[in-house]
């Protein structure tokens, strides 16, 4: 059974772009949420999706959205970037809300 | 955000030394989840608890879930080289909650040879 698949692995922004993250759940799987990863910070919750509607907001600002579509696949956008969104970028899924939590390898986005 | 108190923040150990690491947490929590995370990778899942006072075991691994719903621990046995790595603990209410998944920082933990 493949894990989570997240695209690209790595990515390289100027301040201003915006990007535009993938994911695709584990077969089955229906709920996907995203987490930032910073060395200082540590792991925050972004978002979570289940059923195509966003469930869950974590505190970041609107220029971080997401959106989940009929299969589970999910894809999240920053726009304007910052330099302090370099970080590593995290998808989990899980079977359904409040189930075990299967992560990606991340994708990790540097801004110049 | 909220984030669990995880201790030690980092751990120096011989290879065969047995190994404990505990979350603690001023919320409660339904589940608790431990963590792997090894470099340029993401976390993989070792461990999930569900009920307070469940212990759980996964090999080497043996995870506790706090009676008040407020702490955990995860305890290594015999460790060898290849335990080598980040440990996070994670905490989730039900109904989802509005901050998903509540990571601790992590243990370091370094294995000499």
């Amino acid at each position: 059974k493949a894990g989570v698949t997240q695209t690209p692995r790595y990515l390289i922004k100027t301040r201003g772009q915006q990007v535009t993250l993938s994911c695709s759940p584990i077969s089955g799987h229906r709920s996907v949420s995203w987490y930032q990863q910073t060395p200082g910070q540590g792991l925050q919750f972004l978002f979570e999706y289940f059923s195509e509607t966003q469930r869950n907001k974590g505190n970041f600002p609107g220029r971080f959205s997401g959106r989940q579509f009929s299969n589970s696949r999910s894809e999240m956008n920053v726009s304007t970037l910052e330099l302090g969104d370099s970080a590593l970028y995290l998808c989990a899924s899980s079977r359904d809300r409040n189930t075990e939590a299967f992560f990606g390898q991340g994708t990790r986005l540097t801004v110049v | 955000g909220q984030q669990l108190n995880q201790s030690p923040q980092s751990m120096f150990i011989q290879e065969g030394e047995d190994v404990s690491m505990n979350c603690t947490s001023s919320s409660i929590f339904n589940t608790w989840l431990w963590y792997k995370q090894d470099p340029g990778e993401g976390p993989v899942l070792l461990i999930a608890l569900y009920k307070a006072g469940e212990l759980t075991s996964n090999g080497r691994l043996t995870a506790q879930f706090g009676i008040t719903r407020k702490d955990s621990f995860l305890n290594i046995s015999a460790s060898i080289p290849s335990d080598v790595g980040i440990y996070f603990c994670a905490g989730q209410k039900s109904g989802g909650g509005a901050d998903g998944l509540t990571f601790g920082k992590g243990t370091h933990l370094i294995i000499q040879p």
